[in-house]
C-alpha cells in the first residue's frame, strides 16, 4: 500500500505571494489532516477534512484555508505569505475506527517552505 | 481546553541505559493518547497509542508507555537505549468527550550518547 504523498517537498517564495501545497492519502483512507511544524512551537493543527468536509480548524489565520477532493486528495493554500509561515507542513491520512473512536495518523515526509 | 505538555525540551542517555520521555495532558472526558518519533527530513512515525485497557502499552521499537490517570501522564520509556533511538519525540492526546482534534506536544529531542 503507498504511503502518503505530499508535493513539492521543497518550497522557496517571496513574502505576499501565495502557495498551494498537495496531499494524497493512503488508498482507502477519507480523513485528512495538516499541521504546521516550526522549532519553537511544535507541531500546529490546522485543519482536518473528512469526505471533502473540514471537520476541525485550528488557531491560523483566514490565510490559510484548505480543500479535500472527491478522490480524497487535499490541498492547502497560504496567501500573501509572511516570513514566520516558513515551515515544515506535515500532512496526515487518517483512520477511523467507528463513531467517537480514536484516529490512527499516517505522516507524509512534509512540504519544507521557505519565505524570504 | 485540552492540552500536553512535554516539559524538556532535550534528554540525553548513554547507550545501554533506561530512557524516559515525559508527557503530562489535560483533558475534560478521558484521553486518547499516542506517541509519535520523528528521524531527520522524515515525516512522523507511530509508536504506540493508549486507548483503554492495560495502562502498560507496548509499542515499536522496544518502547512502552504508562498511562497515569491520577497524574495525568503518559510516559515514554525503554529499558536499554540504542544510538539508533536518537530523534525528536511528539507526545499527543484527543479528549474522547469531543470530536476534536489531536494535539500534539512541542516535542522532546532524544539525545543517545555512545
Amino acid at each position: 500500500k503507498a504511503g502518503v504523498t505530499q508535493t513539492p517537498r521543497y518550497l522557496i517564495k517571496t513574502r505576499g505571494q501565495q502557495v498551494t501545497l498537495s496531499c494524497s492519502p493512503i488508498s482507502g483512507h477519507r480523513s485528512v489532516s495538516w499541521y504546521q511544524q516550526t522549532p519553537g512551537q511544535g507541531l500546529q493543527f490546522l485543519f482536518e477534512y473528512f469526505s471533502e468536509t473540514q471537520r476541525n480548524k485550528g488557531n491560523f489565520p483566514g490565510r490559510f484555508s484548505g480543500r479535500q477532493f472527491s478522490n480524497s486528495r487535499s490541498e492547502m493554500n497560504v496567501s500573501t505569505l509572511e516570513l514566520g509561515d516558513s515551515a515544515l507542513y506535515l500532512c496526515a491520512s487518517n483512520t477511523w475506527t467507528g463513531t467517537g473512536s480514536y484516529n490512527e495518523q499516517f505522516f507524509g515526509p512534509g512540504t519544507r517552505l521557505t519565505v524570504l | 481546553a485540552q492540552s500536553v505538555a512535554q516539559p524538556e525540551d532535550q534528554v540525553n542517555v548513554a547507550e545501554g541505559n533506561p530512557l524516559t520521555v515525559k508527557c503530562t495532558y489535560s483533558v475534560s472526558g478521558n484521553p486518547y493518547l499516542f506517541w509519535y518519533v520523528q528521524y531527520p527530513n522524515r515525516g512522523l512515525q507511530f509508536l504506540l497509542k493508549y486507548i483503554t485497557g492495560d495502562n502498560l502499552v507496548k509499542g515499536s521499537y522496544g518502547f512502552e508507555a504508562e498511562f497515569n490517570k491520577s497524574q495525568t501522564s503518559f510516559h515514554l520509556k525503554k529499558p536499554s537505549a540504542l544510538v539508533s533511538d536518537s530523534a525528536l519525540y511528539f507526545c499527543a492526546v484527543r479528549d474522547t468527550n469531543r470530536d476534536d482534534k489531536i494535539i500534539f506536544g512541542k516535542g522532546t529531542r532524544l539525545h543517545i550518547l555512545p
